[in-house]
C-alpha cells in the first residue's frame, strides 16, 4: 500500500509562473490536506478538501492559490504567477474519514524555488 | 493567542538524559491531540496520539491536561536518533472532517 505521493519532489518556477503540485492520497483515504512550510518555520494549515469539496480554505491566500480534488486523480495545489515569497515546502497529507483520532499521514513534499 | 504554542528550543541534552516537551492549545472545543516528530527536510511523521489517561510508548510517555489545555512529551534515556523536531498536533473537527493545527515545534538534539 503506497503511502501520500507527492509530485513534483523539487519544482522550480521563475517570478511569473504558475505552479501545480500534485497530491495522490493512501489508497482507501478521501480526505486530503495542503500545508506550507518556510524556511524554519511550522507547517501551516491551507485547505482541506474531500472528493470534488472544498471543505475550509481557511488557510489559503486569497489572491493566486487554489486547490481542487476531482473525482479522478490526484489533488492539485495551484499557485498562479508565482513570487518569491511562496518559495517553501509544500506537504499534503491524507487520512482516511472523519473521526477523532484519525490520523494523518504525509506525503514528502514538493519544495517550492521561485527564483 | 497562537491555536497551539511550544517552546521552539533547541534543546541541547547529552545522550541518557531525560527531556520534556510542553504544548498549550487555545481551542477548548478541541477533540483529540497528537506528537508528531519531523526530521530536517522531511515529512512530519505520526509519533503517539496524546489521551487523558495518559500514555506511554517505550521511551516516550505522552499526557493531555483537558482542564489547563496542557500537553506533554516526555523522553526518557534520549538517543542520537532522537535528534528531531517535534511537533504538538491539535485536531478540531471542522465541517465534516478533520484540521489538524500544528504548533512550530521543538528542537532538541542529542549530543554525545
Amino acid at each position: 500500500n503506497a503511502g501520500v505521493m507527492q509530485n513534483p519532489r523539487h519544482l522550480v518556477r521563475r517570478r511569473g509562473q504558475e505552479a501545480r503540485l500534485r497530491c495522490s492520497p493512501m489508497k482507501g483515504h478521501s480526505h486530503v490536506y495542503w500545508y506550507r512550510q518556510l524556511p524554519e518555520e511550522g507547517l501551516k494549515f491551507m485547505v482541506y478538501l474531500q472528493k470534488e469539496n472544498i471543505i475550509d480554505e481557511s488557510g489559503m491566500p486569497k489572491e493566486r492559490f487554489s486547490a481542487e480534488f476531482p473525482k479522478e486523480g490526484p489533488s492539485i495545489l495551484r499557485i498562479q504567477q508565482v513570487v518569491r515569497g511562496d518559495s517553501a515546502a509544500y506537504f499534503c497529507a491524507s487520512s482516511p474519514a472523519r473521526g477523532q483520532n484519525t490520523e494523518a499521514f504525509f506525503g514528502q513534499g514538493t519544495r517550492l524555488t521561485v527564483v | 493567542r497562537k491555536e497551539v504554542e511550544q517552546d521552539p528550543g533547541p534543546f541541547n541534552v547529552p545522550e541518557g538524559a531525560t527531556v520534556a516537551f510542553n504544548c498549550t492549545y487555545s481551542n477548548s472545543a478541541s477533540q483529540s491531540f497528537f506528537w508528531y516528530r519531523q526530521d530536517c527536510r522531511k515529512e512530519p511523521k505520526l509519533l503517539m496520539s496524546v489521551y487523558s489517561s495518559g500514555n506511554e510508548d517505550g521511551r516516550f510517555t505522552a499526557q493531555l491536561n483537558r482542564a489547563s489545555q496542557y500537553i506533554s512529551l516526555l523522553i526518557r534515556d534520549s538517543k542520537l536518533s532522537d535528534s528531531a523536531t517535534y511537533l504538538c498536533v491539535v485536531n478540531g473537527l471542522t465541517g465534516g472532517g478533520n484540521k489538524l493545527t500544528f504548533g512550530t515545534g521543538t528542537q532538541l538534539k542529542v549530543e554525545l
